[in-house]
């Protein structure tokens, strides 16, 4: 069985500082890696997607990627009350197959 | 560009009363398809999806159905509501064989 596993938090930090969140999987064919944010009542929207080891940054937002220890995680700088939401990890291996969710992780940004 | 088009926004529905929600794709042609339930507080569910007219695949057993009439649509139907059916119902869409998937607005559904 396909897995995706993060910590559902609440994770909150402070306005300014770095916000972690972290995701394992457990399918070793996984190729694509994805972040979506998803606002409370809204629909998901995708921010980050990696697909090789090491970091991909965009603006203030860092992706990770170790295939080896099957751990992906975002980065985000300076965080910001509006980066409060819901973040999901998705894995996807190659084929016409659909992405494998997380359950997300709750981000609160602190005034 | 490609845009997805999910309606309606909001339902509120009778137990036991039917249910069709539908999703269309614009500005790509054979996409993937897909229908996901989030429950309050929960994760993504996802409950079918299409890689071509006709070709639907069932991630979960329920008394949920989906249909693919036409290539860029896509449809949820039931034929009697159950409580439990209530949820944030989202469509998404991905290019054939690509990788990261495009969601619908999403329709929230509530069985009273």
């Amino acid at each position: 069985q396909k897995e995706v596993e993060q910590n559902s938090g609440p994770l909150s930090v402070p306005e300014g500082a770095i916000a972690s969140l972290n995701c394992t999987y457990s399918d070793r064919g996984s190729q694509s890696f994805f972040w979506y944010r998803q606002y409370s009542g809204k629909s998901p929207e995708l921010i980050m997607s990696i697909y090789s080891n090491g970091d991909k940054e965009d603006g203030r937002f860092t992706a990770q990627l170790n295939k080896a220890s099957q751990y992906v995680s975002l980065l985000i700088r300076d965080s910001q009350p509006s980066d409060s939401a819901t973040y999901l990890c998705a894995v996807k291996v190659p084929g016409n197959t659909p992405l494998v969710f997380g359950k997300g992780t709750r981000l609160s940004v602190i005034a | 560009s490609q845009t997805i088009h999910q309606w309606p926004a909001t339902l509120v529905q009778p137990v036991g009363s039917p249910l069709s929600l539908e999703c269309t794709v614009e500005g790509t042609s054979n996409p993937n398809l897909y229908w996901y339930r989030q429950a309050a507080g929960r994760g993504l569910q996802l409950l079918f999806y299409s890689v071509g007219i006709g070709q639907i695949s069932s991630e979960v057993p329920q008394n949920l159905s989906a249909s693919r009439p036409q290539d860029r649509q896509f449809i949820l139907s039931s034929k009697k509501l159950l409580l439990s059916d209530s949820g944030f119902y989202l469509c998404a869409w991905s290019v054939i064989g690509g990788t990261e998937a495009f969601f619908g607005q999403g329709t929230r559904l509530t069985v009273v």
